[in-house]
């Protein structure tokens, strides 16, 4: 099946540092999402992305769409306590019908204060 | 603001014991999905429904797993026969088009 290949798999980091995370797949996809997921939560939707090449942001989150289409990559600007969880990335082939999407096994951020 | 919703929060099951995990999605919602994640572990496809049928399944979705949309407003996971590796966090999702998933706050079984 398709695999996504997400780095790093954690990150500690100051708070008011800057992060960066990214995923890559050696298939296309045409639907790259980013999700949030708290301890006993479930992922929370944080950045969706349908265009080759899109760059779009939500807050101090900027999130883009590799032009190749087989990779995408998340920052997150001037870290805060509550940015602490696990991120994953999530792609979609919409090669028709409802397909399931391919989460990358995500990157665990935890910030010093 | 909407939100998918599941229950139980946690389900014990003996080994061999049937088990139905349900799930209200959000009431305007077309497609329906179930992922599961094993503990420490990423999201895993299970299954979609669309139009009262299943769109996709992933290979885990095997004989012992069905669904249903017994109503308008519910959407069950059935596990016929539980086994020992079933023990996950099962995550209800849904959405209006096919590209996202809003997901619930899952059910955890754990199986004995």
């Amino acid at each position: 099946g398709q695999q996504l290949n997400q780095s790093p798999q954690s990150m500690f980091i100051q708070e008011g540092e800057d992060v960066s995370m990214n995923c890559t797949s050696s298939s296309i996809f045409n639907t790259w999402l980013w999700y949030k997921q708290e301890p006993g939560e479930g992922p929370v939707l944080l950045i969706a992305l349908y265009k080759a090449g899109e760059l779009t942001s939500n807050g101090r989150l900027t999130a883009q769409f590799g032009i190749t289409r087989k990779d995408s990559f998340l920052n997150i600007s001037a870290s805060i306590p509550s940015d602490v969880g696990i991120y994953f990335c999530a792609g979609r082939n919409s090669g028709g019908g409802a397909d399931g999407l391919t989460f990358g096994k995500g990157t665990h951020l935890i910030i010093q204060p | 603001e909407p939100e998918v919703t599941q229950t139980p929060s946690h389900q014990v099951t003996q080994m061999g014991q049937e088990v139905i995990l349900r799930c209200v999605p959000i009431s305007n919602h077309l497609y329906f999905y179930w992922y599961r994640q094993i503990l420490g572990q990423k999201v895993e496809f299970l299954v979609s429904f669309y139009n009262n049928e299943i769109s996709e399944k992933s290979e885990i979705f095997d004989d012992q797993f069905s669904v249903e949309r017994p109503d308008g407003s519910n959407f069950t996971l059935k596990i016929r026969s539980t086994k020992l590796e079933d023990s996950a966090m099962y995550f209800c999702a849904s959405n209006k088009g096919p590209n996202e998933a809003f997901f619930g706050q899952g059910t955890r079984l754990t199986v004995v």
